[in-house]
This record gives C-alpha cells, sequence and structure tokens, in this order.
C-alpha cells in the first residue's frame, strides 16, 4: 500500500522557466509533509514542508501547495534553475511507527536545462 | 557539527555473501533509520533504532537486521544476499522527538 506516490518519473524544463513535481497521498492523518532533494551520491537533503493545517508554504524559490480535499501537494520551483537538477522526494511522517518516521514516495527526477 | 557519516561508500558482494554497514549519527541524534533506494521505488523503511532498541520495522525479510550502539552509531547487516538487494542503502539520524530526517550519502551496495 503506497500511502505516498509520485507518479512522474521524470520532469525537464527550461531553465527561468516553472518547475511543478506533484505528489498524492492516501491517508487524510498526515499532520505534515515534506519534500528532499537528492544528488548523485549524495542522501536526500530537507528542502522544505507544509503542516496539514496550511494551504501554502514558501521559502524563497519553493513553494508548495496542498490541497487537502484532493489528497494532493505539489511543488513549484521558480525560475528553475540547472543546479535545481535533481530527485525530489516527498514525504509525510509514519503513523503509529507504521512505515518508519517518514513514509517516502518513489521521487520525481527533475532535469532543468540551460 | 559533523553529519551523518556511513561506511563504507561501496561494497561489491557476491550471492549468498553477508555484508555489514555502518553509520555514524549527528551527535546528539539518538534516533537511527535505514532505507533502501532502489530506481523506481524510492525510499524503503528498512528499521529504526532508539536508545539501543529496534522501534520500528519495515517489510523486509529477516535477512536484513540492524543494531544499535550505545554510542548511537549503528549497523545493519545483510545475510545471504541476492542479486536484488544492490540497492544504496541511506542511514539518516534524528532528533527523539522530531521526524525530520538527516541522511548520509548512502552505502551503494553491488550483489554480483
Amino acid at each position: 500500500d503506497q500511502q505516498v506516490k509520485q507518479n512522474s518519473p521524470s520532469l525537464s524544463v527550461q531553465e527561468g522557466r516553472i518547475s511543478i513535481l506533484n505528489c498524492d497521498y492516501t491517508n487524510s492523518m498526515f499532520d505534515y509533509f515534506l519534500w528532499y532533494k537528492k544528488y548523485p551520491a549524495e542522501g536526500p537533503t530537507f528542502l522544505i514542508s507544509i503542516s496539514s493545517i496550511k494551504d501554502k508554504n514558501e521559502d524563497g524559490r519553493f513553494t508548495v501547495f496542498l490541497n487537502k480535499s484532493a489528497k494532493h501537494l505539489s511543488l513549484h520551483i521558480v525560475p528553475s534553475q540547472p543546479g535545481d537538477s535533481a530527485v525530489y522526494f516527498c514525504a509525510a511522517p509514519g503513523i503509529y511507527n507504521q512505515g518508519g518516521k517518514l513514509i517516502f514516495g518513489q521521487g520525481t527526477e527533475l532535469s532543468v536545462k540551460p | 557539527k559533523a553529519g551523518v557519516t556511513q561506511t563504507p561508500r561501496y561494497l561489491i558482494k557476491t550471492r549468498g555473501q553477508q555484508v555489514t554497514l555502518s553509520c555514524s549519527p549527528i551527535s546528539g541524534h539518538r534516533s537511527v533509520s535505514w532505507y533502501q533506494q532502489t530506481p523506481g521505488q524510492g525510499l524503503q523503511f528498512l528499521f529504526e533504532y532508539f536508545s539501543e532498541t529496534q522501534r520500528n520495522k519495515g517489510n523486509f525479510p529477516g535477512r536484513f537486521s540492524g543494531r544499535q550502539f550505545s554510542n548511537s552509531r549503528s549497523e545493519m547487516n545483510v545475510s545471504t544476499l541476492e542479486l536484488g538487494d544492490s540497492a544504496l542503502y541511506l542511514c539518516a539520524s534524528s532528533l527523539a522527538t522530531n521526524e525530520k530526517l538527516f541522511f548520509g550519502s548512502g552505502t551503494q551496495l553491488s550483489v554480483l
């Protein structure tokens, strides 16, 4: 049972344009969500989070939107830069110790073309 | 503050062998989690340790085991390796009451 899903394995955008990465979840009890970014040969690093009581959180070029009724969140990167090319994972906290401290989606590989 | 350190960075083993991976968490972090990353599968949770006790375990066979020492360092062991065990194994540490995970660079295991 995949509780956090990223259905797009890859995304390619031009430098300067907007990148939109999507994530769907099934458990309405998640009380916050996180995005992690991973470069090759490195571990994932925390990027941005959002509480379930909010519908938007912004940090510089990165904005996460949460639509609870649709059980959907998205990460917007504006403007996209070549250095943003990485794999992005959305994550939610494991509930009742199921699935670990964080449950991750499959990841979306973003490629930003100069 | 030093980050999460995993050793070794790369390992090549053959089927049937066993392997031990090591993880040193960030100083002061008492929770250590292990994840397996394979292409298309994202990060699959293996287990979590806190104060030398396994708190949580994912859906992996018993060939995968781990432990945590009194200094919070952790090891995971995979016995009777199979080709499908080839993956990046990531260790992450966190404060006890904070779910934000800090990851190491991982150990890339190749089983031939």
